[in-house]
């Protein structure tokens, strides 16, 4: 069975720009979270979709959005690129089936975001 | 904010030998998982420990859960260079609409020297 597929595995951007990350769940999963890496914040959760709804979100600002589309698949936008978002944006699947999600997280190897 | 928090932040030792690493968090858990992370790649889920558990061994592995003080404790036991990775604890917060995303700790940055 593939893993979590996220695309692209490395991007430069500079400030004021926009991004859009991409995340293949495993083949059944439909729960995708998102999270955000860095040296000084270390693993932070951004947010987590389940059948195409936001189910949780953590606590960043309203320049970071996502979606999911029928297939699992998901994607994660940041606006207006700062700095400090320069990070390791890594994905999980899951199988969540309803309800609350308690189960372990299979992580892709995820997306590192150099912003200049 | 950190849920968990792990302890030491660093640990150095020689191959074949045991290595502990703790886990504190704050509030009621559901379970609490562990994963591992080699530089710069993404985590990999080790072992999963329920709050009605208090030991649990996976291989080499072998986690703790004592809920009264809110802790956890990873043992890898006869360590190999290949053990060489960041280890992270991590736990979900339940508020009043259900569960948040999975939370973790900073993580221990294990290091076993040949």
């Amino acid at each position: 069975k593939a893993g979590v597929t996220q695309t692209p595995r490395y991007l430069i951007k500079t400030r004021g720009q926009q991004v859009t990350l991409s995340c293949s769940p495993i083949s059944g999963h439909r729960s995708v979270s998102w999270y955000q890496q860095t040296p000084g914040q270390g693993l932070q959760f951004l947010f987590e979709y389940f059948s195409e709804t936001q189910r949780n979100k953590g606590n960043f600002p309203g320049r970071f959005s996502g979606r999911q589309f029928s297939n699992s698949r998901s994607e994660m936008n940041v606006s207006t690129l700062e700095l400090g978002d320069s990070a390791l944006y890594l994905c999980a699947s899951s199988l969540r089936t309803s309800g609350t999600n308690t189960g372990e997280l299979f992580f892709g190897e995820g997306s590192r975001l150099t912003v200049l | 904010s950190q849920q968990g928090e792990e302890d030491p932040q660093a640990l150095s030792i020689q191959e074949g030998e045991n290595a502990t690493m703790n886990c504190s968090y704050k509030t009621s858990i559901n379970n609490l998982q562990w994963y591992r992370q080699n530089s710069g790649r993404g985590l990999v889920h080790l072992i999963l420990i329920r709050s009605n558990e208090r030991e649990k061994h996976s291989g080499r592995l072998r986690v703790t859960l004592d809920t009264s003080k809110k802790s956890s404790s990873l043992l890898i036991t006869a360590s190999r260079a290949a053990d060489t990775a960041s280890y992270f604890c991590a736990s979900r917060v339940y508020s009043g609409g259900g569960a948040d995303g999975l939370t973790f700790g900073k993580g221990t940055h294990l290091i076993i020297q040949p």
